[in-house]
């Protein structure tokens, strides 16, 4: 079955400081594309960074990096400097190359930035 | 360049009562998304376009769930009657067809909270 899985609902980490939001997901395909998206009280979904399986270089956008370790499935984000913008809901997705490219989603990751 | 427009923002309804949403996606952007997000997670799809061709429509409750991309832009979602389970927040999202295939992003409109009394 192709699952994502977030096992943490929610952290909290204090401005200025580091996080670390976990995700591991489980498929048989080994050409795929791995996705962080934010959702902050707007609700509008933004994507924060992805990852292709192929490429064995960890992805980076200004703050945000991940943690790609492929063989054990899982895809976890780092944000650094941590600010007050940077809550929300944090949603891990992966989706594969055939006809129909739909996501699979985790449940969400909920962070909270401590002033 | 614009992003996806979704309309209205909320809504409330009295079960059994019928409700649309409306959705215009990214210029451009041949595929269109309705998902629904109950509060505390992750989005589900309910149906994904293809231009104006249905790719997938396996998870939407087609008893009183439908929708519809008139000429590959506009796409409206309706429920015809409403359930209190309905309550939710549907997101439409379009993507653009792309050589990154999969790797594709999509963009998400702010969402229509639906909640029925």
């Amino acid at each position: 079955a192709q699952t994502v899985t977030q096992s943490q609902p929610e952290m909290s980490v204090q401005e200025a400081e580091t996080v670390t939001l976990s995700c591991t997901y489980d498929t048989s395909e080994s050409d795929y594309y791995l996705f962080w998206y934010k959702q902050p009280p707007s609700r509008q979904m933004i994507l924060v960074i992805r990852q292709e399986a192929y490429k064995q270089q960890n992805a980076t956008e200004n703050r945000f990096s991940v943690n790609f370790q492929k063989a054990a499935k899982s895809f976890s984000l780092k944000i650094s400097d941590s600010q007050l913008g940077d809550a929300a809901m944090y949603f891990c997705a992966y989706r594969i190359h055939d006809s129909n490219y739909q996501l699979i989603w985790g449940a969400g990751t909920k962070l909270i930035i401590k002033p | 360049e614009a992003g996806v427009a979704q309309s209205p923002r909320y809504k409330i309804i009295e079960k059994r009562q019928s409700v649309a949403f409306w959705c215009n996606p990214i210029s451009g952007h041949a595929t269109l998304y309705w998902y629904q997000q109950i509060l505390g997670q992750g989005p589900k799809l309910l149906i994904q376009f293809q231009n104006n061709g249905v790719v997938d429509d396996s998870q939407l409750p087609k008893d009183r769930f439908s929708a519809e991309r008139l000429k590959g832009v506009d796409s409206t979602l309706k429920i015809q009657p409403a359930k209190l389970e309905d309550s939710a927040v549907y997101l439409c999202a379009s993507s653009y067809l792309s050589p990154l295939g999969a790797g594709s992003p999509l963009h998400f409109g702010n969402g229509t909270r639906l909640t029925v009394t």
